[in-house]
């Protein structure tokens, strides 16, 4: 199984501030072929499920506000909040899709500083 | 737009059957390019795949091995939905719940159900 490990646990950043997540997978989950990083980033707020903001590593999902950016290849991933916002407070996760059995980080819990 | 409508009892007791069912709209649970998965999520577990069915010209199913023993995932192409089963519950299987599509990621979940196994 691949595993996934976010850093921080959890952050606190003042408002209109970068927040920054990382995202380690223990083995890389780039497609050769397709040249693309099966990695997807979720946001989830309590009694919500996970809402996908980011897919491919980098793409945004339609009607994500772009002050949320992903980057990163093969095993090492960011997720950037380039400037916080009061709803933004959440927990972060990313997660593979490179295979099965798909796995998660233990997420990011982001908070108000 | 697709929506995922969970439903299913939110209290088993150990050694019974779970069961719930996912019923989507906006979408074909036949469809030759999605996959429908179930997820569950815990604080013990965090976040956990448990497994998914899909059609590609005959039906699919796959799970993750830590449950592979007691699941079942099943397509109802009648009511356009799918369900899970997990035998032999214990509370350990006690999470919230969720059907999600997956186009290589899940793009759409079920609102959760919250399952509690207890007698």
């Amino acid at each position: 199984d691949i595993v996934m490990t976010q850093s921080p646990d959890s952050l606190a950043v003042s408002l209109g501030e970068r927040a920054t997540i990382n995202c380690k997978s223990s083995q890389s989950v780039l497609d050769s072929s397709s040249n693309k990083n099966f990695l997807a980033w979720y946001q989830q707020k309590p009694g919500q499920p996970p809402k996908v903001l980011i897919y491919w590593a980098s793409t945004r999902e339609s009607g994500v506000p772009d002050r949320f950016s992903g980057s990163g290849s093969g095993t090492d991933f960011t997720l950037t909040i380039s400037s916080l916002q009061a709803e933004d407070v959440a927990v972060y996760y990313c997660q593979q899709y490179y295979s099965t059995p798909y796995t998660f980080g233990q997420g990011t819990k982001l908070e108000i500083k | 737009q697709v929506q995922l409508q969970q439903s299913g009892p939110g209290l088993v007791k150990p050694s019974q059957t779970l069961s719930l069912t996912c019923a989507i709209s906006g979408d074909s649970v036949s469809s030759n390019s999605d996959t429908w998965n179930w997820i569950r999520q815990s604080p013990s577990r965090g976040l956990e795949w448990l497994g998914r069915t899909y059609y590609r010209s005959k039906w699919y199913n796959e799970y993750a091995v830590s449950v592979k023993s007691r699941i079942t995932i099943n397509p109802d192409t009648s009511k356009n939905q799918f369900s899970l089963q997990l035998i032999s519950v214990t509370p350990e299987d006690t999470a919230v719940y969720y059907c999600a599509r997956e186009i290589y990621y899940f793009d759409h979940w079920g609102q959760g159900t919250l399952v509690t196994v207890s007698s």
